[in-house]
């Protein structure tokens, strides 16, 4: 069964700083992975996604994200956080196509 | 402009109602989705339908019922026997390997 792992509920950061965000999934095959971003009170939307392409996936908004096999991680960093970057952040898996597994999500706070 | 409505986008219901939400998609898709949201526990899938006159359940489908007649329309029915239901609900539909979400409805039992 595939699961995701997103380390820190809460992750605050001062404008400007590199932007951190923790995934680690399980999978018993090689998975497709996903992160989405959520304003408060709006549904998801697609940062980016890894498909067995490039291991390092650039997505919208000047976030990206790498695939590491080995550590069975696909961590999400953007090198200088903004003020409008400040939402909630899910990082999901899949290993049939379109169903997903989400993590718990983590907040993202920036201070100016 | 393609994509995926949700309606009420808040709505309040005294307990032992029933309540439906609309989910309605202009993208093409086959494969539609509700998730419910609770603070601190990301996306919990409670049912999901691959085609039309087929879905299945998920991973929390008591309490909830739905239904598929028409491709671009998936709407949720929460019942009476959904104990806690004051949660915030997404639908989504999905290409191949990419979902797409809608605005969401909060619901709020009073």
């Amino acid at each position: 069964a595939q699961s995701v792992t997103q380390l820190g509920s809460h992750v605050s950061v001062s404008e400007g700083a590199l932007v951190l965000l923790r995934c680690n999934y399980s999978s018993s095959v090689p998975p497709y992975l996903f992160w989405y971003v959520q304003y408060p009170n709006q549904g998801l939307q697609l940062l980016l996604k890894y498909t067995s392409a490039a291991t390092l996936v650039k997505g919208i908004n000047g976030f990206e994200a790498e695939f590491k096999k080995s550590e069975t991680s696909f961590h999400l960093t953007k090198p200088s956080a903004h003020m409008s970057d400040a939402a909630e952040y899910f990082c999901a898996v899949s290993e049939a196509g379109n169903m997903l597994t989400f993590g718990g999500g983590t907040r993202l706070m920036v201070k100016p | 402009d393609g994509g995926i409505t949700q309606s009420p986008k808040y709505l309040f219901r005294k307990e032992g109602q029933n309540v439906t939400l609309s989910c309605e998609q202009n993208l093409n898709h086959d494969a539609m989705y509700w998730y419910r949201q609770d603070p601190g526990q990301g996306l919990r899938l409670i049912y999901y339908s691959q085609i039309v006159n087929d879905f299945q359940k998920g991973d929390i489908a008591e309490g909830y019922s739905v239904s598929r007649e028409k491709k671009e329309s998936f709407p949720l029915t929460v019942t009476s026997a959904q104990k806690n239901p004051t949660a915030f609900y997404l639908c989504a539909s999905s290409t191949e390997n990419e979902q797409f979400f809608g605005p969401g409805t909060r619901l709020t039992v009073l």
